[in-house]
């Protein structure tokens, strides 16, 4: 059965310092997405991409954040500068290309971020 | 702007019993409401979702959910709980139409007690 990856699935870095979390989703999925679940608290989007761009992000999502399909494969966030409180566990997830809600999202196993 | 409460933060019963895992949104129109799992160590599972066919929707894993939108829930319901079953629970809103993005509730902690 096909399934979203990620890798690492921890990372450990210093702050100040950049971060590239890989996600290589579904094969015949075209909408990608990063979600974010700090210890203890809800999960929460972050942003979500179709065609090459992002089509929606969310607050959280400041400059700080980019990311990427660099390839056919792999879907990239990349936190520029790391700052404690991004520590988390990062989410990616794919659906299919419908602009209906019910398209069901999954879900890849999360890359824990620690940063000190 | 969509949101979702789970009330109750950890559930605790006996294995054999019922499983009730609340869950209320708010949305000014009816959504799309999710149920997800997640184990120990692993990603988040779709258990069952209600896109506004049936009300009463069924899931994997012997789970289903009512859709009362006089009461804006969508309750998650077993009515005998396995030891397998012990994970956290997201109850999860998106809208019917536009952006796909999942708003989220806090979790449930299921813990099932031999």
């Amino acid at each position: 059965e096909p399934e979203v990856t990620q890798t690492p699935s921890h990372q450990v870095t210093q702050m100040g310092q950049e971060v590239i979390l890989r996600c290589v989703p579904i094969s015949n999925h075209l909408y990608f997405y990063w979600y974010r679940q700090i210890l203890g608290q809800k999960v929460e989007f972050l942003v979500s991409f179709y065609n090459n761009e992002i089509s929606e992000k969310s607050e959280i999502f400041d400059d700080q954040f980019s990311v990427e399909r660099p390839d056919g494969s792999n879907f990239t966030l990349k936190i520029r500068s790391t700052k404690l409180e991004d520590s988390a566990m990062y989410f990616c997830a794919s659906n299919f290309g419908r602009t209906s809600g019910d398209n069901e999202q999954f879900f890849g196993p999360g890359t824990r971020l620690t940063v000190l | 702007a969509q949101s979702v409460t789970q009330l109750g933060s950890h559930v605790s019963v006996s294995e054999g019993a019922l499983v009730l895992l609340r869950c209320n949104y708010s949305s000014s129109v009816p959504p799309y409401l999710f149920w997800y799992v997640q184990y120990p160590n692993q990603g988040l599972q779709l258990l069952l979702k209600y896109t506004s066919a049936a009300t009463l929707v069924k899931g994997i894993n012997g789970f289903e959910a009512e859709f009362k939108k006089s009461e804006t829930s969508f309750h998650l319901t077993k009515p005998s709980a396995h030891m397998s079953d012990a994970a956290e629970y997201f109850c999860a809103v998106s809208p019917v139409q536009g952006a796909q993005k999942l708003v989220f509730g806090q979790g449930t902690r299921l813990t099932i007690n031999p």
